[in-house]
């Protein structure tokens, strides 16, 4: 059963324009979430995160927005820029078990046009 | 600093070949992660250690064995290899305390054929 989801596998902006990504989860006892960006034929790296107890978190072009009533989170990037393209994974941590364990998303393939 | 190295990058091994692969991490981060990644299934947890000598099953840990013999090395093993064991594997490692980001290694990707 998929804990994390991100139901969009692909999503294409023009240069400028704001680009949003989904994500959405059915664990309650996840407590934090976090953002991470992949290039290709590279390991993931780390773009942003939010604890639960917060409902919006921004680093600059970047930000991202909790609400955990209806258990999802998006990220927003303001003004997409072509290196922005690349595959973009959520991942949530669970307060049950050990280990600061994550659960990734699917991931989601942005690709900014010019 | 290197961060987080994988090594090999690229392995092709039979049915049956048993291969290590390696994560070495210089940042003296306590824990450790190996995960593996499918098309259209993420990141998915094969095993995982919270320190040094100590090692602990993910999501999908059959098929694999890892140990932590050393602090900054995590060994992921295969004993015999088989077709639905390709895949691009990824080590991270994370610090104690602090944020909650794992930073992940270049990746291995493997193929049985």
């Amino acid at each position: 059963d998929q804990q994390v989801k991100q139901n969009s596998p692909s999503l294409s902006v023009q240069e400028g324009r704001i680009s949003i990504l989904n994500c959405d989860y059915t664990n309650s006892m996840f407590d934090y979430f976090l953002w991470y960006k992949k290039y290709p034929a590279e390991g993931p790296t780390f773009l942003i995160s939010i604890s639960s107890i917060k409902d919006k978190n921004e680093d600059g072009r970047f930000t991202v927005f909790l609400n955990k009533s209806a258990k999802h989170l998006s990220l927003h990037i303001v003004p997409s820029q072509p290196g922005d393209s690349a595959v973009y994974f959520c991942a949530a941590r669970s307060l049950t078990g050990g280990g600061n364990k994550l659960t990734f998303g699917t991931g989601t393939q942005l690709k900014v046009e010019l | 600093n290197a961060g987080v190295t994988q090594t090999p990058k690229f392995r092709v091994l039979k049915t049956g070949q048993s291969m290590t692969l390696l994560c070495a991490q210089d940042m003296n981060h306590e824990y450790m992660y190996w995960y593996r990644q499918d098309p259209g299934m993420g990141l998915r947890l094969i095993h995982y250690s919270v320190g040094e000598g100590t090692t602990a099953k993910g999501e999908v840990p059959d098929g694999y064995n890892v140990s932590r013999l050393k602090k900054q090395n995590f060994l992921l093993g295969l004993e015999s290899a088989a077709p639905s064991q390709t895949s691009v594997y990824f080590c991270a490692s994370r610090k104690t305390g602090g944020g909650n980001e794992q930073f992940f290694g270049p990746g291995t990707r493997l193929t049985v054929l």
